[in-house]
């Protein structure tokens, strides 16, 4: 079966770094997506990896490495309102869309 | 209208009541879905169309049915509501055949009782 993997919540200092990882097994890879979710509102693309490696856009990165069905969201110089749950999601061969139950990220001062 | 939109925002139904969830969207998106998210359960996918006039179903398709007259529209249709239906419905869009992202709705929050 398909399936993906993240831990359930994480905690972290404002101005610190945390990592977010997510595994996955799907039947084909077309792609990893990285989405932000505030609570009451919709999920919101952050990033897509399809070559192993790292991608970088500002504060946010995210690395793959499909050898190992592994990749993860790196968010640096933690601010208050990154406060949300990250959603990994694997396209598969059929280009739909396999979901994380996510991760909530809670940001403490 | 830019993006997706969807209505109602939120509605409360008696159980065994019709109801159908809207969603419109003006980007031109080939493929359009509907999700439903519960908490610790993450999104499901109910139903997709990768194309007007066709639709497919999701994980979750039981109790719902969906319809694809034209490429803006994607109506969510609850033939008779029961509690285990309370959630919240995220319509979304894509490009279909690439590895565009997903764009969704705002969500419709939904309370079977």
């Amino acid at each position: 079966g398909q399936n993906i993997d993240q831990p359930t919540e994480m905690t972290a200092t404002e101005g610190a770094i945390v990592q977010i990882n997510c595994t996955y097994q799907t039947s084909g890879f077309n792609g990893l997506f990285w989405y932000q979710q505030h609570a009451g509102e919709a999920p919101t693309f952050l990033s897509y990896n399809v070559l192993d490696g790292l991608e970088e856009k500002g504060r946010f990165s995210s690395f793959l490495s499909r050898s190992k069905g592994y990749s993860y969201l790196l968010l640096k110089e933690l601010q208050m309102k990154d406060s949300a749950s990250y959603l990994c999601a694997v396209m598969d061969s059929n280009y739909q869309l396999i979901w994380g139950a996510g991760t909530k990220l809670i940001i403490k001062p | 209208i830019a993006g997706i939109t969807q209505a109602p925002t939120s509605q409360i139904l008696a159980a065994g009541r019709r109801m159908t969830l809207r969603c419109t969207q003006d980007m031109r998106h080939n493929a359009m879905y509907w999700y439903r998210q519960d908490l610790g359960l993450g999104l499901r996918l109910i139903h997709y169309s990768n194309t007007a006039g066709t639709t497919g179903k999701g994980e979750v398709p039981d109790g719902y049915s969906v319809s694809r007259a034209n490429t803006d529209d994607f109506p969510l249709t609850l033939a008779s509501a029961v509690p285990s239906q309370t959630s919240v419905y995220f319509c979304a869009s894509r490009r279909q055949g690439d590895n565009s992202p997903l764009h969704f709705g705002n969500g419709t929050r939904l309370t079977v009782t």
